[in-house]
């Protein structure tokens, strides 16, 4: 089946510095990629969803300069958080959907701390 | 404004009991909806999708359009479907879920 490979599984980085999420599609091609974060207990919030090739459409109140997101190929796509600050850490997630497709294929998360 | 709610936080049951997951939406138009799970150290997974109306590991789940709900159920609960269920449904052009909060089920030996 489908499988999506996000690394690094868990990070810790210090304040002010950049960290990069890659999900990988390994045997389809994702044109959409969704990125998620989940904080404790709470639900999955969507932060944007980006298409191969274009620039990634970013939900209200996600900051488009903080999240860089990346997709230049149809199997792969980052997420760049920049100049990390504590409140950032969380427990971010990608997803994958093929043209045509109608599921979705989850990473397997990234545990980000930023200290 | 498009939403799902999972009224239950939590719900244990015994092995072999029946179970129903409850989902309610809130969406114009046709929404397609799924459930997703996700068990403990795995990541989500997706369980089923209304549409295809198939059974998969004994879950079924029916879209009731005048209640707006697609509640999960099985029959006989097994202690491995214990894991965290997400009902979900899909809107707009780049078909984005929706996600509630999630039901988190314990199958109690």
């Amino acid at each position: 089946g489908a499988v999506v490979s996000q690394h690094p599984s868990r990070v810790i980085c210090k304040s002010g510095t950049s960290v990069k999420i890659e999900c990988r599609s390994l045997d389809f091609q994702a044109t959409t990629m969704f990125w998620y974060r989940q904080f404790p207990k709470k639900s999955l919030m969507l932060m944007a969803t980006s298409n191969e090739g274009s620039k990634a459409t970013y939900e209200q109140g996600v900051e488009k300069d903080k999240f860089l997101i990346n997709h230049a190929s149809l199997t792969l796509s980052t997420l760049t958080v920049t100049s990390a600050h504590p409140e950032d850490s969380s427990f971010y997630i990608c997803s994958a959907r093929s043209h045509g497709g109608y599921g979705y294929t989850f990473g397997s998360g990234t545990r980000l701390t930023v200290v | 404004a498009q939403r799902v709610t999972q009224p239950e936080k939590l719900l244990s049951v015994f092995k072999g009991a029946p179970v129903e997951l409850k989902c309610n939406y809130s969406y114009s138009g046709s929404p397609e909806l799924f459930w997703y799970v996700q068990y403990s150290r795995q990541r989500l997974q997706l369980l089923l999708r209304h549409i295809s109306r198939e059974s998969i590991k004994g879950f079924t789940a029916d879209l009731n359009k005048g209640e707006t709900s697609f509640h999960l159920k099985k029959p006989f609960a097994q202690e491995e479907d214990s894991a965290m269920y997400y009902c979900a449904p899909q809107s707009g052009n780049n078909r984005k879920l929706i996600w509630g909060l999630g039901t988190s089920l314990a199958v109690n030996p």
